[in-house]
């Protein structure tokens, strides 16, 4: 059973553009919320976390909204930078334990 | 940040053979490890949670006998692929976990494992 889903295999964006990130997901208990990058032949890092509570962060160019009614939470990245192409995966954190949504490839376009 | 060594990154090897995947938490103990699988086109597949001293739990469709976790220490999971085939051939991935970090910094993923079998 997927709890956290990603829709959307792949995204392209024009260098400047806005990209909106986009995961769903099903479990209300989760605590936090994170969104990790990966490159390729490379493992996923870190990237920004929302705790359960809050309903925006925001650090740099990174802003992340939680819509817990809707269960619904977006990254968007702006302005959108060629660096920035890369697979974008959305977790839930609870229990200890992370679950992970299938990624979204995000190219931006110079 | 803590780091994760994953090794060897890149290993080629003939079917029918064992192919062992090291995953080390430098700078912090782990006593739960994650190994992760990489299909083409991203989707990364939770293979099995390792856990250090006790067997690990493995995911749904994962077969045990085929992919041997062992936890022998806080700072080292392995990961043996045995008998393997072509189609084993993928992107393996391994996280451990430091219980004692903020959230952002609960998880850390090694750098991969490129496996191609002839």
């Amino acid at each position: 059973d997927q709890q956290v889903k990603q829709n959307s295999p792949s995204l392209s964006v024009q260098e400047g553009r806005i990209s909106i990130l986009n995961c769903d997901y099903t479990n209300s208990m989760f605590d936090y919320f994170l969104w990790y990058k990966k490159y390729p032949a490379e493992g996923p890092t870190f990237l920004i976390s929302i705790s359960s509570i809050k309903d925006k962060n925001e650090d740099g160019r990174f802003t992340v909204f939680l819509n817990k009614s809707a269960k619904h939470l977006s990254l968007h990245i702006v302005p959108s930078q060629p660096g920035d192409s890369a697979v974008y995966f959305c977790a839930a954190y609870t229990g200890n334990q992370f679950y992970f949504g299938t990624g979204t490839s995000l190219t931006v376009i110079p | 940040g803590a780091v994760v060594s994953q090794h060897p990154s890149w290993v080629i090897c003939k079917s029918g053979t064992s192919v062992k995947i090291e995953c080390r938490s430098l700078d912090f103990q782990a006593t739960t490890m994650f190994w992760y699988r990489q299909f083409p086109k991203q989707s990364l597949m939770l293979m099995a949670t390792s856990n250090e001293g006790s067997k690990a739990t493995y995911e749904q469709g994962v077969e045990k006998d085929k992919f041997l976790i062992n936890h022998a220490s806080l700072t080292l999971s392995t990961l043996t692929v045995t008998s393997a085939h072509p189609e084993d051939s993928s992107f393996y991935i391994c996280s451990a976990r430091d219980n004692n970090r903020e959230i952002g910094e609960k998880l850390f993923f090694g750098s991969g494992t490129q496996l191609s079998v002839l």
